[in-house]
């Protein structure tokens, strides 16, 4: 099955600079990787998604790349801010005609005023 | 609200008790997911249920968990005689599936369940 390793497991920025995270998985069929932002007292949200036919998407602040040969995507998120404080989840899917997603352990993000 | 609603929000039992688990799913949502979340964690999967058809189990962890979802909306999990290794937050999700992909999961706030 489908295994998704995600760093770091903790991460602290000074408000305003960028955080990167990372994630690979190990099945060459997954071409659909959302990420989830889980804040206390919420649902955690699909904040961004890509599927495996583009390289690259962008909404604002936020940015995700896709590397499927060496299998690895990763989260960027520009000029943070304190409410950019949360817990951030990566999953990976087959995708079409498949519901699974395998999400990693997550990675506790801390934005310092 | 318009949300996935679970209930409860917190479960303090007693080692060997049974629990029930309840997630409301969005109108209109045909699949619904529920996963746990263990502490330092990822989402594990548990079970899915999508439409009228059968449900994949094939994340319970042991024949002490089971689910149902009635008329293709309620669900409910059901953990039995359950033990400590049960702690966990126990989230539910719910998507409406459009051309095979899997669409974006709504997840509920999570039950914290505690066993003592």
């Amino acid at each position: 099955g489908e295994n998704v390793e995600q760093h770091p497991s903790t991460l602290s920025v000074q408000e305003g600079d960028s955080a990167v995270i990372k994630c690979t998985y190990s099945d060459s069929a997954s071409n659909y990787f959302p990420w989830y932002k889980q804040e206390l007292g919420k649902g955690s949200q699909l904040i961004i998604d890509i599927r495996s036919n583009v390289g690259e998407k962008k909404d604002q602040r936020i940015a995700v790349t896709l590397n499927k040969t060496a299998k690895h995507f990763s989260l960027h998120i520009t000029e943070t801010q304190p409410e950019d404080s949360a817990v951030y989840f990566c999953a990976a899917s087959p995708g079409a005609g498949s519901y699974q997603l395998t999400f990693g352990k997550g990675t506790k993000l801390s934005v310092i005023p | 609200g318009a949300g996935v609603s679970q209930s409860p929000s917190n479960k303090v039992t007693e080692k060997g008790k049974d629990v029930e688990l309840r997630c409301d799913p969005i109108s209109g949502h045909t699949a619904l997911y529920w996963y746990r979340q263990s502490l330092g964690q990822g989402l594990e999967f548990l079970i899915y249920f999508q439409g009228n058809s059968a449900p994949d189990k094939s994340g319970l962890p042991s024949d002490r968990f089971s689910a149902e979802r009635t008329g293709g909306s309620v669900s409910t999990l059901t953990i039995q005689r359950t033990q400590q290794e049960d702690s966990a937050v126990y989230l539910c999700a719910s998507s409406f599936l459009a051309g095979g992909y899997t669409g974006e999961l709504f997840f509920g706030e999570g039950s914290r369940l505690t066993v003592l």
